[in-house]
């Protein structure tokens, strides 16, 4: 069973742009979260998608938003980017089991210069 | 809001002895989970804990839930370099949501 895709793996973008993250869950998983991981931080809750509908949003600005397709594929975007953006964005995918355990995709790290 | 204090932030111990890192939450949880991530690598699931007074173990790996189900430990008896990484632990509140700790990032010293 494939594990959880992220692409693209690494980027460089400058302030004021703005990117889009793209997270493929593993087959059958309908959950689908974010999280921006920078040192000393942990891992920070963006938002979780289940069947197209967001369930749960952490505590970031509207520049952060995310949305879920009917295959269970997810992109998050980040608009005008600022410099503290800069992180590792970890996609993680859950089944609906007794456990439901986070499984993590390898990420996409964002610089933004 | 809810918050998960995990301490120490980072451990040095010398290969054979053992480590302890500490989670802490600002509210009770309905459960938590410990993961693990070697570096430069992702999180990895290790286990789950459910019930107040949990006690699980993993080989040398040993995970205790509290009795108010607001607190966990992990603790590695006679550490290898395997263990090398950050560990972290995620508190799920009854909304479904995890509250990651800021991690213990560990190095063993050969």
């Amino acid at each position: 069973k494939a594990g959880v895709t992220q692409t693209p793996r690494y980027l460089i973008k400058t302030r004021g742009q703005q990117v889009t993250l793209s997270c493929s869950p593993i087959s059958g998983h309908r959950s689908v979260s974010w999280y921006q991981q920078t040192p000393g931080q942990g891992l920070q809750f963006l938002f979780e998608y289940f069947s197209e509908t967001q369930r749960n949003k952490g505590n970031f600005p509207g520049r952060f938003s995310g949305r879920q397709f009917s295959n269970s594929r997810s992109e998050m975007n980040v608009s005008t980017l600022e410099l503290g953006d800069s992180a590792l964005y970890l996609c993680a995918s859950r089944s609906r089991g007794a456990v439901g355990e986070l499984f993590f995709g390898e990420g996409s790290r964002l610089t933004v210069l | 809001g809810q918050q998960v204090m995990q301490i120490p932030q980072y451990q040095h111990v010398q290969e054979g002895e053992d480590f302890t890192t500490y989670c802490n939450s600002s509210t009770t949880l309905s459960n938590i989970q410990w993961y693990k991530q070697r570096p430069g690598g992702h999180p990895v699931f290790l286990i789950q804990l459910v019930k107040s007074g949990e006690v699980k173990k993993q080989k040398r790996l040993t995970f205790q839930f509290g009795e108010a189900k607001k607190n966990s430990s992990l603790h590695i008896t006679a550490t290898q370099t395997t263990d090398v990484g950050t560990y972290f632990c995620a508190g799920r509140n009854t909304g479904n949501q995890f509250y990651f700790g800021t991690g213990t990032s560990l190095t063993v010293i050969p």
